[in-house]
C-alpha cells in the first residue's frame, strides 16, 4: 500500500466503549498528526508526534489518548466518548517536523459515530 | 500557528466555467497550502506558494499570493464536474513547527 492508511473507515460505538483508530503511513515521514473534523466547523489538530514524541496536545480531553510506537504507526485509543464526539477523525504525515511547514499526506479519515 | 479564513463560504458554477476562491491570513508567512477535500475524505494537498513568489501554475490551478495585502486565492480554470470539493488555505507561518491550521474551506460544486 502507498500514501497513509486509515482503519476502520466507519465506527459506531457507544459512550461506554473503548475502541481504537489505526493510522499508518508509508512514506517514511517523521511526524504524524490527529485532526478532528466536525460538521461545519474547521479542522481542529488534536495531537502531533515527531519522531514517535507527542510534542503538541490542542487541549484534548483525555477520553482521546494517542500512542504512537513507531514512526509509521499512530493510534488514536477511544474510550467513555461523548455525542459530540462524532466526527471524521484525520490522520496525516509530514516529512519533517520544522519551519518551514511542509506538505501534509492526509489519510481517508475514520467516520466515527457515538451513539 | 494562524487560520487561513476561505470565501466565499460555497460557489457553485458550471463545467467549463473558472473557479476563483480567496483565502485571508492575519500574519506572515513562510508559505501558504492549498488543499482539497472530497466528501468524507482525507485532504489533498494541491499546491504549496512560497511567501517569495508572486504566482504559481499546476495543471489548471493559478495560485496567487500578495503577501502585502495577506490574501491568496485559487483559480480553477475549465472546471469538471470532479473539481466538485471542498478547498482549505493552511499558511505556514515563519518560525514555527510544520503545523497547520485550515480554515471552514469553500464548498465548490460544478454541476454538468
Amino acid at each position: 500500500e502507498t500514501g497513509v492508511t486509515q482503519t476502520p473507515r466507519h465506527l459506531v460505538m457507544g459512550m461506554t466503549n473503548k475502541k481504537s483508530l489505526k493510522c499508518e503511513q508509508h512514506l517514511g515521514h517523521n511526524a504524524m498528526y490527529w485532526y478532528k473534523q466536525s460538521a461545519k466547523k474547521p479542522l481542529e489538530l488534536m495531537f502531533v508526534y515527531s519522531l514517535e514524541e507527542r510534542v503538541e496536545n490542542n487541549s484534548v480531553p483525555s477520553r482521546f489518548s494517542p500512542e504512537c510506537p513507531n514512526s509509521s504507526h499512530l493510534f488514536l485509543h477511544l474510550h467513555t466518548l461523548q455525542p459530540e464526539d462524532s466526527a471524521l477523525y484525520l490522520c496525516a504525515s509530514s516529512q519533517e517536523l520544522g519551519p518551514p511547514s511542509g506538505e501534509q499526506y492526509f489519510g481517508p479519515g475514520t467516520r466515527l459515530t457515538v451513539t | 500557528s494562524q487560520q487561513g479564513e476561505e470565501d466565499p463560504q460555497a460557489l457553485s458554477i458550471q463545467e467549463g466555467e473558472n473557479a476563483t476562491m480567496n483565502c485571508s491570513y492575519k500574519t506572515s508567512i513562510n508559505n501558504l497550502q492549498w488543499y482539497r477535500q472530497n466528501s468524507g475524505r482525507g485532504l489533498v494537498h494541491l499546491i504549496l506558494i512560497r511567501s517569495n513568489e508572486r504566482e504559481k501554475h499546476s495543471g489548471r490551478l493559478r495560485v496567487t499570493l500578495d503577501t502585502s495585502k495577506k490574501s491568496s486565492s485559487l483559480l480553477i480554470t475549465a472546471s469538471r464536474a470532479a473539481d466538485t470539493a471542498s478547498y482549505f488555505c493552511a499558511p505556514g507561518n515563519t518560525g514555527t513547527a510544520s503545523k497547520l491550521t485550515f480554515g471552514t474551506g469553500t464548498r465548490l460544486q460544478v454541476t454538468l
